[in-house]
């Protein structure tokens, strides 16, 4: 069956600009993973929605950064003012249920000029 | 907040040589435990994953990992490696807290090439 779909895969911006990144989880999955990974580094937690509950946020880095899902499909996460260091690649996963395995996306890189 | 340690970050061996990666974890409650691969050019996919029971576990492509809990150490093995194990890999742990549970926390990755 499909996976998790990204888009766009590549993404270059100008410092200060906005941009929106998409995420097409599996179908029927009830939970999604917004994540991060800078150049050599491990993979950082942004976000995390679960069926119509409350999004955990707590990894959000800055109040520029912002994420939305509609019901248990799509999502969007909007970086606000661009900076340098928002550069990396954005990954999305998504997860049947809590304790199961998640399924990353293709991710979209991110570059901030 | 948990953290995983992953100790070797850049891993380079013949093949057909046997390979440990070293992950440590840090957090003292119920933990999921599991390896990930980046193969060159592809997204990452799950390598094994450990969430109760017999601590050995096999995951795909001859791959075993070992969940010592009094070590907090979830260690990934494999006997013999191929050219094509050439990859990025990463332990992560998820933990629960409260109402479900969290996001995964990774490592930093271990970069591993197999020389021909």
């Amino acid at each position: 069956g499909a996976g998790v779909s990204q888009s766009p895969s590549n993404k270059v911006t100008e410092k200060g600009k906005d941009v929106e990144l998409r995420c097409d989880p599996i179908s029927g999955h009830t939970a999604l993973y917004w994540y991060r990974q800078r150049l050599g580094q491990g993979l950082e937690f942004l976000i995390y929605f679960q069926g119509n509950s409350a999004p955990d946020k707590s990894g959000l880095p800055s109040d520029r950064f912002s994420a939305e899902r509609t019901g248990e499909s799509v999502s969007t996460l909007t970086i606000q003012r661009t900076q340098q260091e928002d550069s990396a690649v954005y990954l999305c996963a998504s997860q049947l249920a809590g304790w199961d395995e998640q399924y990353f996306g293709p991710g979209t890189r991110l570059t901030v000029t | 907040a948990q953290s995983v340690s992953q100790h070797n970050h850049h891993v380079i061996l013949s093949e057909a040589a046997s390979l440990e990666l070293g992950c440590n974890y840090s957090y003292g409650g119920t933990v999921n435990l599991f390896w990930y691969v980046q193969y060159p050019g592809q997204h990452l996919q799950l390598l094994l994953k450990y969430f109760s029971g017999d601590p050995l576990v096999k995951g795909i492509k001859g791959f075993e990992a070992e969940f010592i809990k009094s070590k907090f150490s979830f260690n990934l093995r494999k006997p013999s490696v191929q050219w094509s194990d050439t990859a990025e890999y990463f332990c992560a742990v998820n933990v629960w807290s409260g109402g479900g549970a969290d996001g995964l926390t990774f490592g930093k990755g271990t970069h591993l090439i197999i020389q021909p």
